[in-house]
């Protein structure tokens, strides 16, 4: 069982490319979620997906814009990327029970990006 | 806005000493209060959750949290700490209200077990 994938592991981008990071989930959970972690500051929310076909942003979205291809697959746009967005990106599932969200988050390994 | 505070960005620990690590919560109608812990390189893992009933919440490694409305706390502990323990713990809180869509981390603590 794979729980969450993410790819590619590490990235190093110039200034001004863009990139997709890709993130799949094979536990069919309904919602998935992209954070991104930095020192000191903790996981940030970028955007989620509460159910197929829906997307909203969450605390941090400026400079990403994100797909939900299916139910299993949720990923992450750089379309321009900056040295601001240097971090660790994770992706995150989670089964919704109800419209509560007392489950827990089910977490990928990361994508290391660094951009010049 | 949901808020959680982790004090302590470190913690170092001998082994097989207890450890607490501190967590915060801003004040709701209803919580639910999580513990994650993530190993270098890795995701984050669920450690423990707190959703209802018993205060005192285990998990299968031998730490423990306490959930305190009235000093809307969630601290984390062990008795006895091993070397394998070293991580970083995250403390989360998603807010019980019907339709709040996400999760609030706190900043992190480092917990480092010194042989």
């Amino acid at each position: 069982n794979a729980g969450v994938t993410q790819t590619p592991k590490f990235q190093v981008l110039k200034t001004g490319q863009s990139m997709t990071l890709q993130c799949a989930q094979d536990m069919n959970h309904n919602s998935m979620y992209w954070y991104r972690q930095d020192p000191g500051m903790g996981l940030r929310l970028i955007y989620y997906s509460a159910s197929e076909g829906t997307t909203d942003k969450g605390e941090v979205p400026n400079g990403y814009n994100v797909s939900r291809l299916n139910k299993r697959e949720f990923s992450l746009r750089l379309e321009s990327a900056a040295p601001s967005q240097t971090s660790v990106y994770f992706c995150a599932s989670m089964k919704m029970t109800g419209a509560v969200y007392n489950s827990p988050l089910h977490f990928g390994n990361g994508t290391r990006l660094t951009v010049t | 806005a949901q808020s959680v505070t982790q004090l302590d960005s470190q913690v170092p620990v001998f082994e097989e000493a207890p450890v607490e690590l501190r967590c915060n919560y801003s004040s709701s109608v209803s919580v639910y209060l999580f513990w994650y812990v993530q190993y270098p390189n890795q995701g984050l893992q669920l450690l423990l959750k707190y959703l209802s009933g018993s205060t005192l919440v285990e998990s299968i490694n031998g730490f423990e949290a306490e959930f305190n409305k009235s000093q809307t706390s969630f601290h984390l502990r062990k008795p006895s700490v091993h070397i394998s323990d070293t991580a970083e713990y995250f403390c989360a809180v998603s807010d019980g209200t019907s339709g709040t869509y996400k999760y609030i981390f706190g900043t992190g603590t480092r917990l480092k077990v010194l042989a």
